[in-house]
C-alpha cells in the first residue's frame, strides 16, 4: 500500500487553465505538506496543515490553493497556469511536525509542465 | 534563520569508491533534528536517516554512514563502495523548531554519479 498517495503524476496544460493535484496519506499522520521542486531540484515549502488547520503558508501566489477536506487529504488546486508554474509539487506528511523529530514521508510527485 | 549548504552540487565516482557528501547547517536552536533523502531518477524522495542534535554517535546502515559534529555544524554523509544504483540526488534537511511551523529546510542537493 503507498503511504503518500499523489495523483496525477504527469500534467501537461496550457496557460492561464485550472488544475488540481490530490493526496493522501494512509499513515494516520496528522501533519500534510506540499513542497515546490523547481528544475534546479530545489525543494520549497507551500503549504502545511495539522489536523485541516493551516499552519504554513509561504511566499505563493494566491492562484494555488490548498484544501484539506480531512487530515488524510490535502489538495492543491491552481488557478490560472503560468509557465513559472512548471515544476515538480510534493505531497507530504508526518505525524506532527518535524520540529519534534518527526520524519516527513513524501508522496512520488507530481510532474506539472505548463504549455 | 535556518539554513543548509550542500556545497558540493555535482559528484562523479566510478562505482567501488567511497564518497562523502558534505552538509553543513545554521541554526540557533538548541533542539533540532537532521535528515537525508534520495532521490534517484525515478524522482520519489526517499528517507535516509534522521538525527537529534543530542546524539552525536555516527551512524551506519550498511554501505551509509553518517557523521555528524555540532562542532563544526555538519552532517555528513558516506557511501562506502559506491554502487551504480546509488546514483541519485542526495537532500540534507534541517527541521524547523515546531513553534515556527516545523516544515523542513532543504539543501540544494548533491547530485552524484556513480559510473560502471
Amino acid at each position: 500500500d503507498t503511504a503518500v498517495s499523489q495523483t496525477p503524476k504527469y500534467l501537461v496544460t496550457q496557460m492561464g487553465n485550472d488544475k488540481s493535484i490530490k493526496c493522501e496519506q494512509n499513515l494516520g499522520h496528522d501533519t500534510m505538506y506540499w513542497y515546490k521542486q523547481d528544475s534546479k531540484k530545489f525543494l520549497k515549502i507551500m503549504f502545511s496543515y495539522n489536523n485541516k488547520e493551516l499552519i504554513i503558508n509561504e511566499t505563493v501566489p494566491n492562484r494555488f490553493s490548498p484544501k484539506s477536506p480531512d487530515k488524510a487529504h490535502l489538495n492543491l488546486h491552481i488557478n490560472s497556469l503560468e509557465l513559472g508554474d512548471s515544476a515538480v509539487y510534493f505531497c507530504a506528511s508526518s505525524l506532527e511536525g518535524t520540529g519534534r523529530g518527526n520524519t516527513i514521508y513524501f508522496g512520488e510527485g507530481s510532474w506539472l509542465t505548463v504549455v | 534563520a535556518q539554513k543548509v549548504t550542500q556545497a558540493q552540487t555535482e559528484i562523479s565516482v566510478v562505482e567501488k569508491e567511497d564518497v562523502t557528501l558534505d552538509c553543513v547547517y545554521e541554526t540557533r536552536d538548541t533542539t533540532y533534528y537532521l535528515f537525508w533523502y534520495k532521490q534517484p531518477p525515478s524522482g520519489e524522495l526517499v528517507f535516509l536517516i534522521r538525527r537529534n542534535s543530542f546524539d552525536e554517535q555516527n551512524e551506519i546502515s550498511g554501505r551509509y554512514s553518517w557523521n555528524f559534529q555540532k562542532s563544526t555544524s555538519s552532517f555528513n554523509f558516506t557511501i562506502t563502495a559506491s554502487q551504480v544504483v546509488d546514483s541519485a540526488v542526495y537532500f540534507c534537511a534541517l527541521s524547523e523548531p515546531y513553534n515556527q511551523g516545523g516544515k523542513l529546510i532543504f539543501g540544494q542537493g548533491t547530485e552524484l554519479s556513480v559510473k560502471p
